[in-house]
């Protein structure tokens, strides 16, 4: 039974299309993050949100949107893509976020690619 | 600003050979270093958590070890399934990079029979 589940997995679009990424999280935790890792493999953090507060990386363009229907799940909306989008975003949560652990459980990734 | 290298990039290694891998980190005030390990193909997945300078974690043939300015994680005698990205990343207590981890690059880590 899978923790955090991102789908799709992989995503191939073109340039100027809008496009979303779904997840979810059963773990009953409060807190999901998006971060997105570039060819390099540089894990940056996009965003986090739990029901009360919102928080952006401000270096995130406004093209990137995180929705949530509900504490489990937290889905990317990306609004005209553009070739520098393509990276692999990864889905993730803890419970709690300036408090917790540091143990956060990530999802597979979603491999997007924008031709 | 909040800040994580890692060194070093890549590592290759002879099964049973021993090895450190190192994270230099800079931040206002260290709330806690996590390392995680990625798969190819795989989100991270937690290893530990250090708080202080002086503690020390070990799992398995891994042991993370913390100073005030950096933390190794040591590798004792590696088996192949220990080939993966360890990935570093910090935590600031003040509330640097709005208390978001913060990670570094990753050592990849090929271990050869």
């Amino acid at each position: 039974d899978t923790a955090v589940s991102q789908t799709p997995k992989y995503l191939v679009t073109q340039m100027g299309n809008d496009k979303s990424i779904k997840c979810e999280q059963n773990l009953g935790h409060d807190t999901m993050y998006w971060y997105k890792q570039d060819s390099k493999k540089f894990l940056k953090i996009m965003f986090s949100y739990n029901n009360k507060e919102l928080i952006i990386n401000e270096t995130v363009p406004n093209r990137f949107s995180p929705k949530s229907p509900d504490k489990a799940h937290l889905n990317l909306h990306i609004n005209s893509l553009e070739l520098g989008d393509s990276a692999v975003y990864f889905c993730a949560s803890s419970q709690g976020r300036r408090r917790n652990t540091g143990e956060l459980f990530f999802g597979e990734g979603s491999r997007l690619t924008v031709l | 600003e909040d800040q994580v290298t890692q060194s070093p990039e890549a590592l290759r290694l002879q099964e049973g050979e021993s090895s450190s891998l190192n994270c230099s980190y800079t931040v206002s005030g260290l709330r806690g270093l996590f390392w995680y390990r990625q798969d190819p193909g795989k989100g991270p997945e937690f290893l530990f958590t250090l708080y202080s300078a002086g503690e020390e974690k070990e799992k398995e043939r891994l042991k993370a070890t913390l100073t005030k300015k950096e933390s190794f994680l040591h590798i004792t005698a590696p088996k192949p399934e220990d080939s993966a990205t360890y990935l570093c990343a910090v935590q600031d207590y003040y509330g640097g990079s709005q208390g978001n981890l913060i990670f570094g690059k990753g050592t990849k880590l090929s271990v050869k029979p």
